[in-house]
């Protein structure tokens, strides 16, 4: 299946602790993106790259590093786990105009 | 200013028509489009509309853009039960990379 994949669904961790998101794309696009989306559904973009190189990084705290080791894989790693960090985390892909979005990563900080 | 708004929830009954709406603040925006969220899922694109258009039809989807107002609506003809969902509003801005800024989302429930 071509499409936006990410792991994990789920992430339950307990506060200071680190995590990694990972999101991969066969769809061959150049762009790939972070978005969070809070307990009200409110989406709002975190960061993206294209061809590996980082484009958009919307004051989101340092804790938070992207890394994108090749055009189709973009990983998000998370430092020292706060509350506020509890959300569902989107990547998405796009060549273009389009953006096709991963299933989520749901992260429950206790 | 990129401030993209919906209202929050809308009720219909099944077979009536769904009109979801959506204003934006920036006059610059490219494209506007309409993406759907069913619960536990992702988004996924419904629909989109260049900004020198003012209509577009797809199936039960009617999208209707003012940009004289900045504002977007999406019509769902003979609803189903299946369109429950959120729908969220989005518009990008050209000129390189995408940006695409979305709107609070609306919460349609279909009542059978």
């Amino acid at each position: 299946d071509t499409a936006v994949s990410q792991t994990p669904k789920y992430l339950v961790t307990q506060m200071g602790n680190d995590k990694s998101i990972k999101c991969e794309q066969n769809l061959g696009h150049d762009t790939m993106y972070w978005y969070k989306q809070d307990s009200k559904k409110f989406l709002k973009i975190m960061f993206s790259y294209n061809n590996k190189e980082l484009i958009i990084n919307e004051t989101v705290p340092n804790r938070f590093s992207p890394k994108s080791p090749d055009k189709a894989h973009l990983n998000l790693h998370i430092n020292s786990l706060e509350l506020g960090d509890s959300a569902v985390y989107f990547c998405a892909s796009s060549q273009g105009t389009l953006l096709f979005f991963g299933p989520g990563t749901r992260l429950t900080v206790l | 200013g990129e401030d993209v708004e919906q209202s929050l929830f809308l009720s219909v009954r099944e077979g009536d028509s769904s009109v979801i709406n959506c204003t934006y603040t920036d006059s610059s925006s490219t494209y506007l489009y309409w993406y759907k969220q069913e619960p536990g899922a992702g988004l996924q694109l419904l629909t989109y509309i260049f900004s020198n258009m003012d209509m577009k039809q797809d199936q039960r989807l009617t999208v209707l853009l003012n940009k004289k107002d900045k504002h977007l609506s999406l019509r769902i003809a003979d609803t189903q039960t299946g369109d429950s969902a959120i729908y969220f509003c989005a518009e990008s801005i050209g000129g390189g990379y995408q940006k695409v800024t979305f709107g609070t989302g609306t919460k349609l429930q279909v009542i059978p």
